[in-house]
Formats: C-alpha cells, structure tokens, sequence
C-alpha cells in the first residue's frame, strides 16, 4: 500500500522551460514533505522541503507547492537545465520522529 | 570530503552466503538508516540507529539485522541472501531524526546474488 506516489516515472522538458513533478499521498498525519534528488552512482541528495503550515516553499528555482485538501504536492523547476536531469524522489513523514516514506521517483530529462 | 561513505559500492555473493554491507559518516549524526531499494521503487525503509537504539521496522525480513559499533560506523548484515535481496542498499545520516529534518545519504551499495 504506497502511501507517497509519484505517477508519472518519468518526464522530458526541453532547456529553459519548467519541469513539473507531481506527487500524490495518502497519509494525512503527513506533515513534512521532502524532495531528494539523484544522479546516477550517487545517493539521493536533498533539494527542498515544505511543512504543512505553508502552501509554497520557493528556494532559487526550485518551488515546491503544497496542496493539503487534494494531497498532492508539485515540484516546479524553471528554467530548466540539463543538469538537473536526475531521478527525483518525493518523501514524506510527520511529527513525532517517524522515518522518511518515499515515492518510487520520476526520472526528469531536460533536453537542450 | 565525502560525509557518507558506503563500501563496497559492488558487492557480488552467492545465494545463502552471508554479507555485510558497511556504512561510515564524518558528520557525527546521531542517526543511522538503511534503506533497500529495488530497480524502479522506492527506498524502503529497513531499520534505523538513534544511538545505540535499534528500530526495527515491522516488515523487515529477520533475515536482516544490523550493527552499530560506534557513533561513525554502521553495519548491514544480510545472513542468507537470497535472489530476492538483489538490490540497492542505501545508508543515510541525519542529525536527531525529527520530522522534517534533512536526511544525508551515502552512494549506495549494489548487492547482486547469485
């Protein structure tokens, strides 16, 4: 039983536009949720999170949108570059030190 | 100056003989994790170190067990791999395991079974 799903394996964008990463949950004792961002031979690495006290959490290009009725959740990345092509992962916990659970990530390419 | 660090990243065994998988950290964290990752799912969650409290997660095959001999070190032992093991094994850190609270992952392990 997934309780954090990403739909969507994976997602092309071309160079200088947004990529959009959706995220879907169904716990609603989640409170914090993640994104982690992998390359390839290397280990997930943390991009950016939100509380569930707020909505949006902007950091550079990188916004993570909160919507707690609909649980879902949206990475937006603009513009996109070819480097941020990687595996990203959602995750989500919530108070009282319980452990991170994941999506099973959505592969993004930016193609030049 | 790497923070986690996992040896070895390949790891070749054969079915039912024991493996261990080892993980160190520069960070002094408090917090150890090992988490299993299958191709195309998600990490899952095997069982955690506060210290030298062990949290086992409900679902973890017995077959699984780990080690932490001190705060640097952190040790997965895999007493008989079977084919279905075969996976990714992460090792991550985090500073006192609250909700939210950034988690620094290692590069991995791949353990394949023969």
């Amino acid at each position: 039983d997934q309780q954090v799903k990403q739909n969507s394996p994976s997602l092309s964008v071309q160079e200088g536009r947004i990529s959009i990463l959706n995220c879907d949950y169904t716990n609603s004792m989640f409170d914090y949720f993640l994104w982690y961002k992998k390359y390839p031979a290397e280990g997930p690495t943390f991009l950016i999170s939100i509380s569930s006290i707020k909505d949006k959490n902007e950091d550079g290009r990188f916004t993570v949108f909160l919507n707690k009725s609909a649980k879902h959740l949206s990475l937006h990345i603009v513009p996109s570059q070819p480097g941020d092509s990687a595996v990203y992962f959602c995750a989500a916990t919530h108070s009282g030190n319980t452990p991170l659970v994941f999506g099973k990530g959505t592969r993004l390419s930016v193609i030049a | 100056d790497a923070m986690v660090i996992q040896n070895p990243r390949y790891q070749v065994t054969q079915f039912g003989k024991p493996v261990t998988l080892s993980c160190s950290q520069t960070l002094n964290h408090n917090v150890m994790y090992w988490y299993q990752q299958k191709s195309s799912q998600a990490p899952k969650l095997l069982f955690h170190y506060y210290d030298k409290d062990f949290n086992n997660e409900a679902d973890t095959p017995d077959n699984f067990q780990s080690r932490r001999p001190n705060t640097s070190f952190c040790f997965l032992d895999i007493r008989s791999p079977g084919l279905g093991d075969a996976a990714m094994y992460l090792c991550a850190t985090s500073r006192a395991g609250t909700a939210g609270e950034t988690q620094y992952f290692g590069p991995g392990t791949r353990l394949l079974v023969l």
